[in-house]
């Protein structure tokens, strides 16, 4: 049964229109992120929420921003999607923001920016 | 901050053999080394994991070995299988907490 379930598993957005990915888990975790992994490379992470605190990496770009109303749901928005945001989105999450809370990802959302 | 370097980025076996993949990471206080498998149109799956406390962990055909003073940990993939096939990364943890710096990865192609 998916733990972590991403939704829709393909996406295809205009240069510049807003576009929202979804994730949900059964889980019941603490913490979710959000990566980026472009073709061929590590998964890059963009930002998490410990519970309802949220974690901005550095170099994540201002055009991403992240919601999470509740426990089982989190959300990616991309305000004004460019070509080199074309990539997998992936969610994850953990029970704890320690290494003794192994990571569970979801299978991902392909978007592609036209 | 951590850099985890992954080696090699492609991989060839032939069924049946052994497929090794080795990291290095930077940052001495790492404790924890997992690594994950990715099939072709999935998420990473964790499919193995090894804590600073122990030099080695096996798994079924599965092994991970980790030298903490040379600050590299390898993966061991025996008597392989063409559903072995797929992308492994290996990860460590970006000072406290779970924020992993993944490897660049390795394609694993096993032959029938």
């Amino acid at each position: 049964d998916a733990m972590v379930i991403q939704n829709p598993r393909y996406q295809v957005t205009q240069f510049g229109k807003p576009v929202t990915l979804s994730c949900s888990q059964t889980l019941n975790h603490n913490v979710m992120y959000w990566y980026q992994q472009k073709s061929s490379q590590a998964p890059k992470l963009l930002f998490h929420y410990y519970d309802k605190d949220f974690n901005n990496e550095a170099d994540t770009p201002d055009n991403f921003q992240s919601r999470r109303p509740n426990t089982s749901f989190c959300f990616l928005d991309i305000r004004s999607p460019g070509r080199g945001d074309a990539a997998m989105y992936l969610c994850a999450t953990s029970r704890e923001g320690t290494d003794n809370s192994p990571l569970h990802f979801g299978n991902g959302t392909r978007l592609t920016v036209t | 901050g951590e850099n985890v370097e992954q080696h090699p980025s492609t991989l060839s076996v032939q069924e049946g053999d052994s497929a090794v993949i080795k990291c290095t990471y930077s940052d001495s206080a790492s404790n924890y080394f997992p690594w994950y498998k990715q099939e072709l149109g999935k998420g990473p799956q964790l499919i193995i994991d090894i804590r600073s406390n122990v030099g080695e962990k096996k798994d079924q055909r599965i092994a991970v070995t980790l030298n903490k003073t040379a600050k590299h940990f390898s993966l061991h993939i025996t008597e392989t299988q063409p559903e072995d096939s797929a992308v492994y990364f290996c990860a460590a943890p970006r000072a406290a907490g779970n924020k992993l710096t993944f490897g660049g990865g390795t394609r694993v192609l096993v032959k029938p």
